[in-house]
C-alpha cells in the first residue's frame, strides 16, 4: 500500500535559518503530493502541492519538487520566520480511485527569535 | 463564512456514553471525510462520503457510525465511548470524488476527552 515517511521532529531553528523537511513516499502509479501545515489549535491547510514528476509546488516562500526518481518531495524555505512555527504534514493522493490521502506522521517546526 | 465547521470544539464525557460530532461544509464539495488525530499528531482517515454515499471505510470499530443527511453534512456518532477514543477529530471536504489532485479543506477540529 501507499506510505509516506517524514523526518521526525521537533525541528528547532533560529529565525532566518534555512529549512528542509524530508519526505519520501511509496506508491503505485502516479500519485499527487502535498504539504499541509497545521498551526497550533487549528485544522490542517494546504501549503503546496505537485501533481506530476518534476513539478515544483510553491507558496509563502516554501517550495517542494516532485522527484520521481528518488520518490521524494522535500519541503524547503530559505529563511524561516517565527510565524512558520507549526506542524508540517507530507501527504500522498491515491491515484487509483477515490480521494484517499495518506499522511505522514508530521514534523513539528519551532522557530525561535 | 467558515468553509468547514465542526461542533462542538471541545467535548468532555464519561466512558460508556454516546456522543455525536457535527460537521458542515458550505463549499459545495461532493466529498467529506472524518480523520482522527492522536496525541502524537498522527492523522488517520476513518471515513469518506461522496454525495451521501460511503466510499471509504477504514478499519474503525463499529461503535463509530458516520451519517450524511445531505452532501453538505457529515456527522460522526460514537457509541459506548472508551478512553482510547480521546483524540482530536477533524472533518474535511474536497471538491470531487476520484482523482488524486484535489485539495482537502479541514475543519478546526473537535477535541474529545473521555474520562
Amino acid at each position: 500500500g501507499n506510505s509516506v515517511t517524514q523526518m521526525e521532529g521537533p525541528v528547532t531553528l533560529s529565525e532566518e535559518a534555512f529549512l528542509t523537511i524530508n519526505c519520501t513516499y511509496t506508491a503505485t502509479g502516479y500519485p499527487s503530493l502535498f504539504w499541509y501545515v497545521q498551526y497550533p489549535g487549528e485544522g490542517l491547510q494546504l501549503l503546496l502541492k505537485a501533481t506530476k514528476a518534476d513539478d515544483k509546488g510553491s507558496n509563502k516562500g516554501f517550495e517542494a519538487t516532485y522527484r520521481k526518481e528518488t520518490t521524494s518531495f522535500h519541503l524547503e524555505k530559505g529563511s524561516v520566520q517565527v510565524s512558520d512555527s507549526a506542524v508540517y504534514f507530507c501527504a500522498l493522493g491515491d491515484s487509483g480511485g477515490y480521494q484517499k490521502v495518506t499522511f505522514g506522521t508530521g514534523t513539528k517546526l519551532q522557530v525561535i527569535p | 463564512d467558515t468553509a468547514v465547521s465542526q461542533t462542538p470544539k471541545y467535548l468532555v464525557t464519561q466512558m460508556g456514553n454516546d456522543k455525536s460530532i457535527k460537521c458542515e461544509q458550505n463549499l459545495g464539495h461532493d466529498t467529506m471525510y472524518w480523520y482522527k488525530q492522536d496525541s502524537k499528531k498522527f492523522l488517520k482517515i476513518m471515513f469518506s462520503y461522496n454525495n451521501k454515499e460511503l466510499i471509504i471505510n477504514e478499519t474503525v470499530p463499529n461503535r463509530f457510525s458516520p451519517k450524511s443527511p445531505d452532501k453538505a453534512h457529515l456527522n460522526l456518532h460514537i457509541n459506548s465511548l472508551e478512553l482510547g477514543d480521546s483524540a482530536v477529530y477533524f472533518c474535511a471536504s474536497s471538491p470531487l470524488a476520484g482523482g488524486s489532485t484535489d485539495t482537502q479543506y479541514f475543519g478546526p477540529g473537535t477535541r474529545l476527552t473521555v474520562l
